[in-house]
C-alpha cells in the first residue's frame, strides 16, 4: 500500500540555518503531496502541496518539489526562524480513491530553532 | 463556525467504558474525516464520510469503533468497551470535494483511558 518516510527527528538548528526535511513515499497511482505543520498547542495546517510531478509548492519561505523520478518531496527553507519551531509531516493523497481524499502520513520531523 | 471544531478537547475515561467524541466541520463542508495519532506518530485514517454516509471504513481498527454523520454536518466518533490501548488524540478534518481541495484540520481531542 501507499506508504509515506520522513527524516527522523528532532532537528535542532541555529536561527537563519538552512533546513531540509527528507521526504519519500511510494505510492501506486498518481498521488497529490502535502507538507503539513503543528505548532506547539495548535492544529495541523496545510504548510505547502504540489499535486503532479515537478510542481513546486511554496509557503513562508518553505518550498518542496514533488520529484516522480526519486518519488520525494524534500521540504527546503533557506533561513529558518526562531517561529519555524514545529513538527513538519509529510503527507500524500492518492486520487485513484474517487473523491476520497485521505492522507497517509509520515512519522513526523519535530524542529527546534534557536536563536 | 470559522473552523472546524472538536469536543471535548481532552478526554479520561476508565478502561471499560464507552466514550463519544464530536466534529463540528466548517459549514459546506462535504467531506470529514477522522484520524488517530499516537503518540510520535503521524496521524493515521480511520473513517471518511462523503455527505451523511461513510464511504470509506477500512481504518477503523476493530468493530469497537463506530462513526455516525447523520445530517452531513456533525459527526460523532464511538467507542465502546475501551482499551488503554485506545489512548490517542483524535483528529477531524472537512474539505470540500474535489481534486485539490485542502482539509482544514480541527485541534483534536486527546482521549486517555485509565
Amino acid at each position: 500500500g501507499d506508504s509515506v518516510t520522513q527524516m527522523e527527528g528532532p532537528v535542532t538548528l541555529s536561527e537563519e540555518a538552512f533546513l531540509t526535511i527528507n521526504c519519500t513515499y511510494t505510492a501506486t497511482g498518481y498521488p497529490s503531496l502535502f507538507w503539513y505543520v503543528q505548532y506547539p498547542g495548535e492544529g495541523l495546517q496545510l504548510l505547502l502541496k504540489a499535486t503532479k510531478a515537478d510542481d513546486k509548492g511554496s509557503n513562508k519561505g518553505f518550498e518542496a518539489t514533488y520529484r516522480k523520478e526519486t518519488t520525494s518531496f524534500h521540504l527546503e527553507k533557506g533561513s529558518v526562524q526562531v517561529s519555524d519551531s514545529a513538527v513538519y509531516f509529510c503527507a500524500l493523497s492518492d486520487i485513484t480513491g474517487g473523491n476520497n481524499r485521505k492522507l497517509i502520513w509520515g512519522l513526523g520531523t519535530s524542529l527546534a530553532v534557536n536563536p | 463556525g470559522a473552523g472546524v471544531s472538536q469536543t471535548p478537547s481532552n478526554k479520561v475515561t476508565e478502561k471499560g467504558k464507552y466514550v463519544e467524541l464530536r466534529c463540528d466541520p466548517i459549514s459546506g463542508h462535504t467531506a470529514l474525516y477522522w484520524y488517530r495519532q499516537s503518540l510520535g506518530q503521524g496521524p493515521e485514517f480511520l473513517i471518511y464520510f462523503q455527505g451523511t454516509g461513510a464511504a470509506d471504513d477500512s481504518g477503523l481498527p476493530n468493530d469497537r469503533f463506530f462513526a455516525v454523520r447523520p445530517e452531513g454536518s456533525v459527526s460523532t466518533l464511538k467507542i465502546q468497551r475501551t482499551e488503554r490501548g485506545d489512548s490517542a488524540v483524535y483528529l477531524c478534518a472537512s474539505s470540500l470535494t474535489g481534486i485539490n481541495t485542502e482539509a482544514f484540520f480541527g485541534q483534536g481531542t486527546r482521549l486517555t483511558v485509565v
